[in-house]
């Protein structure tokens, strides 16, 4: 199992400019999340979703937008990227499995807004 | 309502030292309670967890930590650090039960093993 995987690792965008990181999990889990950290403040999650078609807004949503359109995958988009989304972002996802409760987290995509 | 709050952002230790990282929670009902592990440009992975039973918890690597309801805390501890330990860490709590439950994380610590 591959497990969590998060597409590009590194991204530079200009101020304006639109992207979408894509996350995709091998599980099956039900639960999937976006987070952003930033030094010194930890994670602050962006946006989730309890289940495959289905989105809600997080901590900070402003600025970003997502879709489930498959159960494996969570996309992240920036419509027009601010140098305020400097960032390494991160995918996670979980499920009620097992009584897990437990996270599983992708490697991280650091992007870059100049 | 649910908070986290982990004393000191860099913790250093010697090799062979106790490792200690603390972490205070504030619920309105009994949480669950995890320590996540962050290595260099990698993702978080889970260290231990606390959801019900017995209150003090094994993880991985030898950590362990255990739930202090009346001091509202879930401190980290090792016997003995190893120079591979040096990361950071995030301690985190949510509310029980199934579906889905909101994780709050704390601002975490780095620790740093000294030779």
């Amino acid at each position: 199992n591959a497990g969590v995987t998060q597409t590009p690792k590194f991204r530079v965008l200009k101020t304006g400019q639109s992207m979408t990181l894509l996350c995709a999990q091998d599980m099956n889990h039900e639960y999937m999340y976006w987070y952003r950290q930033d030094p010194g403040m930890g994670l602050r999650l962006i946006h989730y979703s309890v289940g495959e078609g289905t989105t809600a807004k997080g901590e900070v949503p402003d600025g970003y937008n997502v879709s489930r359109l498959k159960k494996q995958n969570f996309l992240l988009g920036l419509e027009s990227a601010a140098p305020s989304q400097t960032s390494v972002y991160f995918c996670a996802s979980s499920s009620d499995r097992g009584r897990s409760y437990e996270q599983y987290f992708g490697p991280g995509t650091r992007l870059t807004v100049t | 309502a649910q908070s986290v709050t982990q004393l000191g952002s860099h913790v250093s230790v010697s090799e062979g030292a106790l490792v200690l990282l603390r972490c205070n929670y504030s619920s309105s009902v009994p949480p669950y309670l995890f320590w996540y592990v962050q290595y260099p440009n990698q993702g978080l992975q889970l260290l231990l967890k606390y959801t019900t039973g017995a209150t003090l918890v094994k993880g991985i690597n030898g950590f362990e930590a255990e739930f202090k309801k009346s001091e509202t805390s879930f401190h980290l501890t090792k016997p003995s650090a190893h120079m591979s330990d040096a990361a950071e860490y995030f301690c985190a709590v949510s509310p029980p039960g199934r579906g889905y439950q909101k994780v709050t994380f704390g601002t975490g610590t780095k620790l740093q093993v000294i030779p």
